[in-house]
């Protein structure tokens, strides 16, 4: 079992409405969780970050966290084409040591 | 704005040539610095952890000799592809821990890599 779980896609929504991206990680420790968003070409650029259970907003992106189902969560709403992008998801497992899902690439269809 | 740069962004190079990356934390000291590989369309994988003060972790299959590493200071590390060929053309991305809380990882830029 991979540490950190992503299914890869492409995930294509129309625009204007909910993405959901969604992720699965094996250490039930884990205390921190991460979004990072990539563009082709670019590097990785945080998104948000999560630690406590429940659901935490930012702007159009709310993270969600059920550390008893080890599963992390990222709802874009009123999705737009330049969300078009892989999405990331971290886990720190403790200390500096992150890990990363491999990522699901997100289209956005005008 | 940044948080952490890389030099150069894009650097072409002929085969058997060495090619320094320098990845800076801005306005943070960093102790650990983390280096990755990203081939096209491919995921990031972790090449070596850098360590202020001491020898780089490298993940396993990545040869240390080709790929060295110096921390240099609580805010530079470089990475040195020696005598690179072809197939080490790709995308090089560092990163460095904010440390504080949850110890955000923050991306530098990137550093294009083509060997011809």
């Amino acid at each position: 079992q991979k540490e950190v779980e992503q299914n890869s896609g492409p995930l294509s929504v129309p625009e204007g409405a909910i993405a959901s991206l969604n992720c699965t990680y094996s250490d039930r420790g884990s205390q921190s969780f991460f979004w990072y968003r990539q563009y082709s070409g670019k590097s990785p650029e945080l998104i948000m970050f999560i630690y406590s259970n429940g659901d935490k907003e930012d702007g159009r992106f709310t993270a969600q966290l059920n550390k008893a189902s080890q599963y992390v969560s990222l709802l874009i709403r009123d999705s737009q084409p330049s969300d078009s992008a892989t999405y990331l998801c971290a886990v720190n497992m403790g200390g500096l040591d992150m890990r990363f899902g491999a990522g699901t690439r997100l289209t956005v269809k005008p | 704005g940044a948080v952490v740069s890389q030099h150069p962004s894009r650097v072409i190079c002929k085969s058997g040539t060495s090619v320094k990356i320098e990845c800076r934390s801005l306005d943070f000291q960093a102790t650990t610095m983390f280096w990755y590989r990203q081939f096209p369309k491919q995921s990031l994988m972790l090449m070596a952890t850098s360590n202020e003060g001491s020898k780089a972790t490298y993940e396993q299959g990545v040869e240390k000799d080709k790929f060295l590493i110096n921390h240099a200071s609580l805010t530079l590390s470089t990475l040195t592809v020696t005598s690179a060929h072809p197939e080490d053309s790709s995308f090089y991305i560092c990163s460095a821990p904010k440390r504080g809380g949850t110890d955000t990882q923050y991306f530098g830029p990137g550093t294009r890599l083509t060997v011809l």
